[in-house]
């Protein structure tokens, strides 16, 4: 169990450019989460995928950001013409469907740190 | 609505034992999670709540009464590498997702 990866560390990108991470969840875990977190704050739902699915999206999420999860293992969020608003962390999670799911913790990776210039 | 209440800074000494407290109001209640986030690092898991009461794990606990929408962190013989942010979160109602709503965390500061 190597955790959750995430690539890259940090970004650096000017307005307008368009951006793109990975996430690499826990092998056996079918459920994988995007959040945003920014400075002195808890982080914020994005989106949910089961498997290859994408299940929910919250309103946060602009028609600039989308995301992929193409065979149900790793998955990207990509964002087109970034602005200054967009800069935060980007953080992956994952975790199991054991026991229903209900009483599984979020595996978090080290996030991306984007900022857009 | 959704909304999660923590202290913002809490500072103790080392050896000490702290309280970090969370209120909630959420849509739904399936658990409620704490994690610990170092500065620059994930949220790492520390304790799950479903039912009233204490749970203990070490020098940590963690207690939820569901009547009063209340948790507590209890942090005990506190180390220097206790400070970092401590985050409450809630699995509101029951969806597809089974995400987690957060709090805005509680920066802990342990001091010689």
């Amino acid at each position: 169990d190597t955790g959750v990866s995430q690539d890259p560390r940090h970004k650096i990108t000017k307005r307008g450019q368009n951006v793109t991470f990975r996430c690499d969840p826990i092998s056996e875990h079918n459920r994988l989460y995007w959040y945003r977190q920014t400075l002195g704050q808890g982080p914020e739902f994005l989106t949910y995928f089961q498997n290859e699915a994408q299940l929910e999206k919250s309103r946060l999420l602009s028609d600039r950001f989308s995301a992929e999860r193409p065979k149900g293992s790793f998955s990207t969020l990509e964002i087109q013409r970034t602005e200054q608003g967009d800069s935060a962390m980007y953080l992956c999670a994952s975790s199991t469907h054991e026991q229903g799911g209900i009483k599984s913790p979020l595996h978090f990776g080290n996030g991306t740190r984007l900022t857009v210039t | 609505g959704q909304n999660i209440d923590q202290p913002t800074e809490m500072t103790a000494t080392e050896g000490a034992i702290v309280q970090i407290n969370c209120t909630y109001q959420t849509s739904g209640f399936n658990g409620l999670f704490w994690y610990q986030q170092h500065a620059g690092e994930a949220p790492t898991f520390l304790s799950y709540n479903v039912l009233d009461g204490l749970e203990e794990k070490g020098r940590f606990s963690s207690f939820l009464s569901r009547s009063k929408g209340y948790s507590y962190l209890l942090l005990k013989e506190l180390q220097m590498k206790d400070s970092a942010s401590y985050l409450c979160a809630v699995r509101g109602r029951m969806d597809s997702s089974y995400k987690l709503i957060f709090g805005s965390g509680t920066r802990l500061l342990v001091r010689p």
